[in-house]
C-alpha cells in the first residue's frame, strides 16, 4: 500500500537556524516525490518535485530509497517561510497521496 | 500555470441537503480532480472528473454521494448529497495540465460546515 508519513505536525525553530521538515513513504515501486507549500491565506502550490532536483526558495529534499525518506531542508529558515508543508507520493495513475502536513513556524 | 476559481468558498449547510460545489480554469487542462481535506487529515482524493464521460472515483467514494460533472475542459462541478456532519470538510478542486505526477494546480478550497 501506498502511504506517506510526517511523523511532525508542528515545528518550530529560531529565524537563521536550519530546518529539515521529515516525510517517510511506503511503496513498493519507483515513487516520484513531491513537497506541496500553503502559505497563509493562499492556496495549496508545488514547492518541490525530486526529479526536477532543483532547489526551490532554499529548500531541497533528497530522495532515500534506503531509507524510503524524502526530507525537506533549509540551512538558514527565514520568517516568510512560516506555512503548512506536505509531502506527497506519486505511485501511478492519478493519485497523488500527501502525508499529514507540517505546521512550519519560523521564530524571529 | 492556471488559475483555478472555485466556489463558493465556504458554505454551512442543513443535514440532509446538497451543496454544489463549482471548479472553473483559465485554460483548458487535461485533468481534473477532487480532493476532501477533514480537519486534522491529509488530503485525500474523491475522483477525477473525466470531460464527456462519468468520473473515475476513488476506493470509498460513490457517484451517487459525490456526483460530478465535467462538460468541457475549463470547468467541473463536485456535489455533496444528502449531507450529514461527517461531510463537514475542506474541498479542494485540482488540475494538471499532464497528470498528477506533473505540477498539480489548486483551488482556494471550499470550507463546509454541516449542521
Amino acid at each position: 500500500a501506498q502511504r506517506v508519513t510526517q511523523p511532525e505536525k508542528l515545528l518550530s525553530v529560531f529565524k537563521g537556524a536550519p530546518v529539515e521538515l521529515k516525510c517517510n513513504y511506503s511503496y513498493s515501486g519507483s515513487p516520484e516525490l513531491f513537497w506541496y507549500v500553503q502559505y497563509s491565506r493562499q492556496r495549496l502550490q508545488l514547492l518541490l518535485r525530486h526529479i526536477s532536483r532543483e532547489s526551490i526558495k532554499g529548500f531541497t529534499a533528497d530522495l532515500n530509497k534506503g531509507e524510503t525518506s524524502f526530507h525537506l531542508k533549509k540551512p538558514f529558515a527565514q520568517e516568510e517561510d512560516s506555512a503548512m508543508y506536505y509531502c506527497a507520493l506519486w505511485g501511478g495513475a492519478n493519485n497523488l497521496f500527501f502525508g499529514t502536513g507540517t505546521r512550519l513556524t519560523v521564530i524571529p | 500555470s492556471a488559475v483555478i476559481s472555485q466556489k463558493p468558498s465556504r458554505d454551512i449547510c442543513q443535514r440532509g441537503t446538497s451543496l454544489t460545489i463549482q471548479c472553473q480554469v483559465d485554460s483548458q487542462v487535461t485533468m481534473m480532480f477532487w480532493y476532501r481535506q477533514q480537519p486534522g487529515q491529509s488530503l485525500t482524493l474523491i475522483a477525477t472528473a473525466n470531460q464527456g464521460s462519468e468520473a473515475t472515483y476513488e476506493s470509498g467514494f460513490v457517484i451517487d454521494k459525490f456526483p460530478i460533472s465535467r462538460p468541457n475542459l475549463t470547468f467541473s462541478t463536485l456535489t455533496v448529497s444528502n449531507m450529514s456532519p461527517e461531510d463537514s470538510s475542506i474541498y479542494l478542486c485540482s488540475v494538471s495540465r499532464q497528470g498528477p505526477n506533473e505540477k498539480l494546480f489548486f483551488g482556494s478550497g471550499t470550507q463546509l460546515s454541516v449542521l
